[in-house]
């Protein structure tokens, strides 16, 4: 079974960068498949963030894309989210995903992390 | 960019009811690429159907999507307890490649 768990910081200052991790078990991110961001700001709905594949090709949502940044690590089986310059509309949940290559829908989630702006 | 509606943003109803959902797109969608996600309080949201009338693996068939274009639908034939929260749909869009959500109906009991 394909489980994801998000790991970063609860906590991040107004203007500052927003970091997560996203460690991926039963299955190899090399294998193939896309691994996406989604967040969730409280009481509200869901807004994609990024995608990445094996092969470290990415794409990111327009209204975010000057602050985002997303990488892969194989070798650890692993993907991250870099959020830069946060202010306080940026507090979510933050999800991470597997994406369907073929149906381009997020067949497995993680549990999720809030992650609050605030000085 | 497309924006995806659905409607209504809410719905009471009780067990044992057919609910239907609507999300309609600003503009053409294809149909492999329309998914459906039930979201339960506290919870990560669960895959339900994709490619428009797929179901997920060990979802009930009184799930089902229908629709293409620009109109979609998600029906729960018979409404259980465990039904009620909110309901997203989810689109791909390759120029650019952007995935988007609707805002969401909540399923309510009546």
């Amino acid at each position: 079974q394909v489980q994801l768990q998000e790991s970063g910081p609860g906590l991040v200052k107004p203007s500052e960068t927003l970091s997560l991790t996203c460690a991926v078990s039963g299955y190899s991110i090399s294998s193939g498949y896309s691994w996406g961001w989604i967040r969730q700001p409280p009481g509200k709905g869901l807004e994609w963030i990024a995608n990445i594949n094996h092969s470290g090709s990415t794409s990111y949502n327009p209204s975010l894309k000057s602050r985002v940044t997303i990488s892969v690590d194989t070798s650890k089986n692993q993907f991250s989210l870099k959020l830069s310059s946060v202010t306080a509309a940026d507090t979510a949940v933050y999800y991470c995903a597997r994406c369907n290559w073929n149906y381009r829908h997020f067949d497995f989630w993680g549990q999720g992390t809030l992650v609050t702006v605030s000085s | 960019e497309i924006v995806l509606t659905q409607s209504p943003g809410t719905l009471s109803l009780s067990p044992g009811e057919r609910a239907t959902l609507s999300c309609r797109a600003s503009q053409s969608v294809s149909s492999s690429y329309l998914a459906w996600y039930q979201q339960k309080p506290g919870q990560a949201p669960r895959l339900l159907i994709y490619g428009a009338s797929s179901r997920a693996t060990g979802i009930p068939d009184r799930f089902s999507g229908s629709g293409s274009g620009t109109d979609f639908t998600l029906t729960i034939s018979r409404l259980e307890p465990e039904d009620f929260a909110v309901y997203y749909c989810q689109q791909y869009g390759s120029s650019p490649p952007v995935y988007t959500f609707g805002q969401g109906t909540k399923l309510e009991i009546k």
